[in-house]
């Protein structure tokens, strides 16, 4: 089982340039999560999806966009790249059964940077 | 408003010694708190708590949640170099959505 896997492990974009990140899980979860860590600010929510062909803002949703391409994949896309989306972004999924269904496991991040 | 706040931000002690990290918690429909470590790359998983279950302990690492004071703390006791990390502190509400602490930054020094 390889988990959450995430790519690219590292970008860098100008301004005004577009990527879309992936991310792949094989633990059959319903749920999966994109997130973006800045220094002194944890992890803050862009976009989550519930369940297959579901969507749904999350914190800081402005400039990013989502597909839940089906259960396994997830990616987000910047359209129009700007220096405040310089961030590590984390993608995660949960799910299962009882309490275990809100425990979120971790890919290993892209850290992406804009010039 | 939806918040996490955990303390300290930042701790260096000394190989050995026993740490305590704070979390408190202020959220609308709380299901759990979990604790990750984070190393170099992506979270991992310590602890879930709930309603049902305060404590947990594994090894060295302790945990316990006062729903009470909506907070909980992480203990270490005999710390050592390797439990240099980022610690983070999440609250599951429903949706399966966490909101997530600042992390404490703790260093352990031989």
């Amino acid at each position: 089982n390889a988990g959450v896997t995430q790519t690219p492990k590292f970008q860098v974009l100008k301004t005004g340039q577009s990527m879309t990140l992936q991310c792949a899980q094989d633990m059959n979860h319903n749920s999966m999560y994109w997130y973006r860590q800045d220094p002194g600010m944890g992890l803050r929510l862009i976009y989550y999806s519930a369940s297959e062909g579901t969507t749904d803002k999350g914190e800081v949703p402005n400039g990013y966009n989502v597909s839940r391409l089906n259960k396994r994949e997830f990616s987000l896309r910047l359209e129009s790249a700007a220096p405040s989306q310089t961030s590590v972004y984390f993608c995660a999924s949960s799910g299962g059964q009882g309490y275990g269904r809100w425990t979120q496991y971790f890919g290993p991040g892209t850290r992406l940077t804009v010039l | 408003e939806d918040k996490v706040v955990q303390s300290p931000l930042s701790l260096v002690v000394h190989e050995g010694d026993t740490v305590t990290l704070n979390c408190s918690y202020e959220v609308t429909n709380f299901r759990s708190l979990l604790w990750y470590k984070q190393e170099k790359k992506a979270p991992t998983f310590l602890f879930m708590l709930t309603s049902s279950g305060i404590e947990k302990k594994s090894g060295r690492l302790s945990s316990i949640l006062d729903k009470k004071e909506l907070s909980s703390i992480l203990n270490i006791t005999a710390t050592q170099t390797g439990d240099s990390a980022i610690y983070l502190c999440a609250v599951s509400q429903g949706a399966q959505k966490l909101v997530f602490g600042q992390g404490t930054r703790l260093t352990i020094n031989p």
